[in-house]
């Protein structure tokens, strides 16, 4: 199917626990982001990446890490999970003339 | 640097009310501003967008203008529906093409 996928949707996870939320869009868009969507926060900018091998900090980068070997994939990796990560994380995707951006369904992810 | 203020929420409104949400942004230069939507349990949806001053973005029944003068993008609608709740969020895209976001505004609009 075309678009962008985010899996899981849903996770539960342990304080401590590495967990890799996976994002994949089948648009070969250049640009990919994470975003986590908290109460009273919108939306932050954790990580983007402008192309395959190319990425960057966002506004809340810390305790996350990216890769992107691929251009159609952007997976993100929480390496020692805290509650303070709970939240819900939005993938998104866009082309390089930046015209509009595409998101995902989200992944909603608690860690107890 | 970047950012965008949206009213705070939540907004009640009867159907077939007028809708303004309102939204300010502080940005270098004349970025691209735009409009998502997020339904209960569903990622964001563009609703519409603009690309330059004055231009006006429209979709589904909204509109808002990218008033350079008074760096706003407020959305208006003018006649709303049940089926318009949901969460909807400005933005603007800074020259690296990220999407920075106000907080959101909830709005509820009842039979």
């Amino acid at each position: 199917d075309a678009g962008i996928t985010q899996s899981p949707r849903y996770k539960i996870t342990e304080t401590g626990r590495q967990v890799t939320l996976m994002c994949h869009q089948t648009w070969s868009h250049s640009y990919m982001f994470w975003y986590r969507q908290d109460l009273g926060h919108g939306l932050r900018l954790i990580y983007y990446s402008a192309a395959a091998d190319i990425t960057d900090k966002g506004e809340v980068p810390d305790g996350y890490v990216v890769s992107r070997s691929k251009t159609e994939n952007f997976p993100l990796t929480l390496e020692s999970a805290t509650r303070s990560q709970t939240s819900v994380y939005f993938c998104a995707s866009s082309d390089t003339g930046g015209r509009t951006a595409f998101f995902g369904q989200g992944t909603r992810l608690t860690v107890v | 640097g970047n950012s965008v203020t949206q009213m705070e929420g939540p907004v009640t409104l009867s159907e077939e009310a007028f809708l303004t949400i309102n939204c300010t942004y502080t940005a270098t230069g004349y970025p691209s501003l735009f409009w998502y939507v997020q339904y209960p349990g569903e990622g964001l949806q563009l609703l519409l967008k603009a690309t330059k001053a004055d231009d006006k973005g429209s979709n589904k029944g909204f509109e808002a203008t990218y008033r350079k003068e008074t760096t706003s993008f407020h959305l208006e609608k003018g006649s709303v529906q049940v089926s318009d709740s949901a969460v909807y969020f400005c933005a603007l895209m800074d020259s690296s093409y990220k999407l920075i976001f106000g907080s959101g505004t909830r709005l509820l609009v009842r039979p």
